[in-house]
């Protein structure tokens, strides 16, 4: 049972370029999230999603847009990279909102320079 | 928002030492979770706590819940070197997560 994938595992940017940071889950999870991580910070929500076709926004989706074609697939994209962007990202995943455990990838390691 | 603070931020001890992390906010959760993280991985859940007052024991972890339902605490016993790791705390309600605590155990 794979859980969550999350690829690359580590990119390297150039200010400008656009990317697309895959995630994709095999338990049949409703919903999934995407984090950022950076030191001092712990994780923030960038965008969340409860179900295939609804995505919403969490407390920091400024330079990031998403979708979710799939109940599988949930890729979060970066437009025009910026070096404030440089984090590690999370990809989680869970059967619900409520207290149910959420199942994180093992995260990409993006630089902008 | 739901902010959560944590303290302390960093923590290092000698292995066989107790400790307690904290986990407050001014809000109240429906919810608590702790996770640990370690170094290149995601966050793994550790335990939920829903009630206020309620006390769970993960083997040497005691995780206990406010009465008022607004903090939590994690109190490890006889502290191991596998121990070492980020400990974060969040939310569940708006999946907001503490900035964590980050414990070193040192052989």
């Amino acid at each position: 049972n794979a859980g969550v994938t999350q690829t690359p595992k580590f990119q390297v940017l150039k200010t400008g370029q656009s990317m697309t940071l895959q995630c994709a889950q095999d338990m049949n999870h409703e919903y999934m999230s995407w984090y950022r991580q950076d030191p001092g910070m712990g994780l923030r929500l960038i965008h969340y999603s409860v179900g295939a076709g609804i995505t919403d926004q969490g407390e920091v989706p400024n330079g990031y847009n998403v979708s979710r074609s799939t109940t599988e697939d949930f890729p979060l994209r970066l437009l025009s990279a910026a070096p404030s962007q440089t984090s590690v990202y999370f990809c989680a995943s869970s059967t619900g909102t409520s207290n149910e455990k959420l199942f994180f990838g093992s995260g990409t390691q993006l630089s902008v320079l | 928002t739901q902010l959560l603070e944590q303290s302390p931020q960093f923590l290092s001890i000698q292995e066989g030492e107790n400790l307690t992390v904290y986990c407050n906010s001014s809000s109240v959760f429906s919810s608590l979770q702790w996770y640990r993280q370690e170094p290149g991985e995601g966050p793994v859940l550790l335990v939920t706590v829903v009630t206020g007052g309620e006390v769970k024991k993960l083997k040497r972890l005691t995780f206990q819940f406010g009465d008022a339902r607004k903090d939590s605490s994690l109190h490890i016993t006889a502290a191991q070197p596998g121990d070492t790791g980020l400990y974060l705390c969040a939310g569940r309600s708006d999946m907001r997560f503490g900035a964590g605590t980050r414990l070193t155990v040192k052989p």
